[in-house]
């Protein structure tokens, strides 16, 4: 199995873009979707984005993902920053088993 | 819309057992992958295992093989937990969630969870 690393936490301005990466420890970034959930305290995660960089109905387009094959990992991007955007994220793929990353915290300050 | 609502959380003794169920509806459960996701108080989440659609496939972390079973009823819409010997580490809110239609193993929906505590 491998592992995804997330920093432990982020923070920004309102206004700003944010870009939280995951790093995949073996094998290739590109040979499995990776996924992105945000979980805002006290509530359950929900997608934000889905297959490397596909958003979900619902989710505004400031919400942006991709791959980087180069540095092995994904990266999930959010652009004009709001205070409803502080929460956990964490990014998830799979190989036979589902592998989560350990979470990044968003503070919007 | 899709739901996914556990049941079956509480506190147990070390050792002790517990069964969660997750009843599922706006969806047809019989074509997905489900899953058990948990996350221990104030830590990040940690898969647990999963099912196939037909129950012909289950896999399972290495840090609850063999103490826990995942199974479902299709004809019931519900997905189960059947977890023995716990320990102090089982204590977390456990997830069950929707593969997608993709890949079984990619989360596409989440239930609110139940908390199972593992306490003497």
């Amino acid at each position: 199995n491998f592992m995804l690393t997330q920093p432990h936490s982020v923070s920004e301005s309102p206004g700003k873009t944010v870009t939280i990466s995951c790093t995949r420890s073996s094998g290739s970034i590109a040979s499995n979707y990776v996924q992105w959930y945000q979980q805002r305290p006290g509530s359950s995660p929900t997608t934000v984005i889905y297959e490397d960089n596909q958003r979900p109905s619902g989710v505004p387009d400031r919400f942006s993902g991709s791959i980087d094959s180069s540095s092995n990992s994904a990266s999930l991007t959010i652009s004009g920053l709001k205070t409803e955007d502080e929460a956990d994220y964490y990014c998830q793929s799979y190989d036979s088993s589902i592998v989560f990353g350990g979470g990044t915290k968003l503070t919007v300050l | 819309q899709v739901q996914l609502v556990e049941s079956g959380g509480g506190l147990v003794k070390p050792g002790g057992s517990l069964r969660l169920s997750c009843a599922a509806s706006g969806f047809t459960f019989s074509d997905y992958f489900m899953s058990w996701i948990r996350q221990a108080p104030g830590k990040g989440l940690e898969w647990v295992s999963y099912i196939s659609s037909s129950s012909s496939y289950t896999k399972y972390a290495d840090s609850v093989k063999g103490r826990f079973t995942i199974s479902r009823d299709n004809a019931k819409n519900s997905l189960y937990l059947q977890m023995n010997s716990l320990r102090a580490e089982d204590t977390a809110v456990y997830y069950c969630a929707r593969g997608t239609a993709v890949a079984g193993t990619l989360i596409d929906y989440w239930g609110q969870g139940t908390l199972v505590t593992v306490s003497s």
